[in-house]
């Protein structure tokens, strides 16, 4: 039982490049969400899902696209990436008897 | 909007000490109160969590306790040891699923 496993662990990107980060859960939980860490800011929603085929936007949306075909799997797309989007990538999903959070190791993004 | 805050910001203490974090919230009406930890350069490990009808919760040396009625919530570190040394983050949940995070407390834990 792996948990929330991401991917990739780190990556580079220049401005303007797009990309997707990888996330997957095992624990059949329906929601599943992405926050950005960014020093000072705390941890900052991006877009949530509640079930397959089922998105929402966040706190801070703007330049990132999801998608929800299946239970297990929640991708983060970069459509145009820019150096404000540099952080660091937390997936989670919410789940068990007492609705925890439970966070993937998280995704170190550098946008030059 | 939820406002989660979280005093103080670093702490260093030595070993052996018991110790006190604070997370004060400004919304009630929540659903429930997570206290995660987190090693550098690392990602989320949850420690407790609290239900809205719950006053604490216990976990080996942790302690969490939750007063809604006035916004609070302390995470208690018994016989603290090196091995403690990490950032600390208090999260709120309202309404739905989404968590407000506070900034953090940064700890160290001196041999």
């Amino acid at each position: 039982n792996a948990g929330v496993t991401q991917t990739p662990k780190f990556q580079v990107l220049k401005t303007g490049q797009s990309m997707t980060l990888q996330c997957a859960q095992d624990m059949n939980h329906e929601y599943m969400s992405w926050y950005r860490q960014d020093p000072g800011m705390g941890l900052r929603l991006i877009h949530y899902s509640v079930g397959a085929g089922i998105t929402d936007q966040g706190e801070v949306p703007n330049g990132y696209n999801v998608s929800r075909s299946t239970t297990e799997d929640f991708p983060l797309r970069l459509l145009s990436a820019a150096p404000s989007q540099t952080s660091v990538y937390f997936c989670a999903a919410v789940g068990g008897p007492y609705n925890e959070q439970f966070f993937g190791p998280g995704t170190r993004l550098t946008v030059l | 909007k939820q406002e989660v805050t979280q005093i103080p910001a670093a702490l260093s203490v030595p070993e052996g000490e018991n110790l006190v974090l604070n997370c004060s919230f400004t919304d009630s009406a929540i659903y429930n109160l997570q206290w995660f930890r987190q090693d550098p350069g690392k990602g989320l490990t949850s420690l407790l969590l609290i239900q809205s009808s719950q006053r604490e919760q216990t976990s080996g040396r942790l302690n969490a306790s939750l007063d809604k009625s006035s916004g609070r919530s302390t995470l208690y570190i018994a016989a603290s040891q090196p091995g403690d040394s990490a950032t600390y983050l208090c999260a709120v949940r309202n309404s739905g699923y989404a968590l407000n995070f506070g900034k953090g407390t940064s700890l160290l834990v001196t041999p």
